[in-house]
């Protein structure tokens, strides 16, 4: 299973487009990028999953380059609801489940 | 509603008395697994299970047995509990290895 790499804590301001980048240099080609937002005593809850170039749903965006070594969750337009940890996995495609989670990164979003 | 559900949500026992950790997904997922949070330390996956009377561990096993009789059901049993097993537990469930997976609200867990 690939290491993750965040940052451990950012902070941003309301109306800001927040950017989080998470490097995993060992990633597989089986492997695919999910990340997960969790609040205070609450499970994590899933954002967004991709496996290479960009993908887009309702909350964030997710833009993996073409070496896949890296990815960056993008969340548009952030409101004080945003303040939670988020965690980047690498998942590996295959029948084995076992699951990493990384120590997150905090993030902070100031009015 | 799809719901991972456990219960209790709050336990507070002494060392060494067996207790059960129950976990119930109505959403007829094959995949499911136990995780433990501890401040600074993230969470850790503790066993999981890819199917009925399939399980394996996680990272953090020792001190923890499962079990996966019936699809919708993974009970967490600490046989002897510990203090260091003073934690935050999840229990989450996922169709497949490349869907998301749904978690469950949590059981706090106190061992004194």
């Amino acid at each position: 299973l690939a290491k993750t790499t965040q940052p451990i804590s950012m902070d941003s301001y309301e109306g800001q487009e927040v950017n989080i980048t998470c490097s995993h240099n060992n990633i597989a080609t089986n492997d695919y990028i999910t990340w997960y937002q969790q609040f205070p005593s609450q499970g994590p809850r899933f954002i967004i999953q991709g496996y290479k170039t960009k993908v887009t749903n309702e909350v964030a965006s997710l833009f993996i380059p073409a070496d896949r070594k890296s990815s960056t969750l993008s969340l548009p337009r952030v409101s004080l609801s945003d303040t939670a940890v988020y965690y980047c996995l690498v998942v590996t495609y295959s029948s084995a489940s076992k699951i990493i989670f990384g120590s997150g990164t905090r993030l902070s979003i100031r009015p | 509603e799809a719901q991972v559900t456990q219960n209790p949500r709050y336990l507070i026992t002494v060392t060494g008395k067996k207790l059960t950790v129950t976990c119930s997904q109505n959403m007829n997922h094959e995949y499911m697994s136990w995780y433990r949070q501890d401040p600074g330390l993230g969470l850790r996956q503790i066993y999981y299970s890819m199917n009925v009377e399939v399980t394996d561990k996680g990272d953090v096993p020792e001190g923890y047995k499962v079990s996966r009789k019936e699809k919708r059901n993974f009970p967490l049993i600490l046989e002897s509990p510990s203090p260091n097993q003073t934690s935050l537990y999840f229990c989450a469930s996922r169709l497949g290895p490349s869907y998301e997976q749904y978690f469950g609200p949590g059981t706090r867990l106190t061992v004194t």
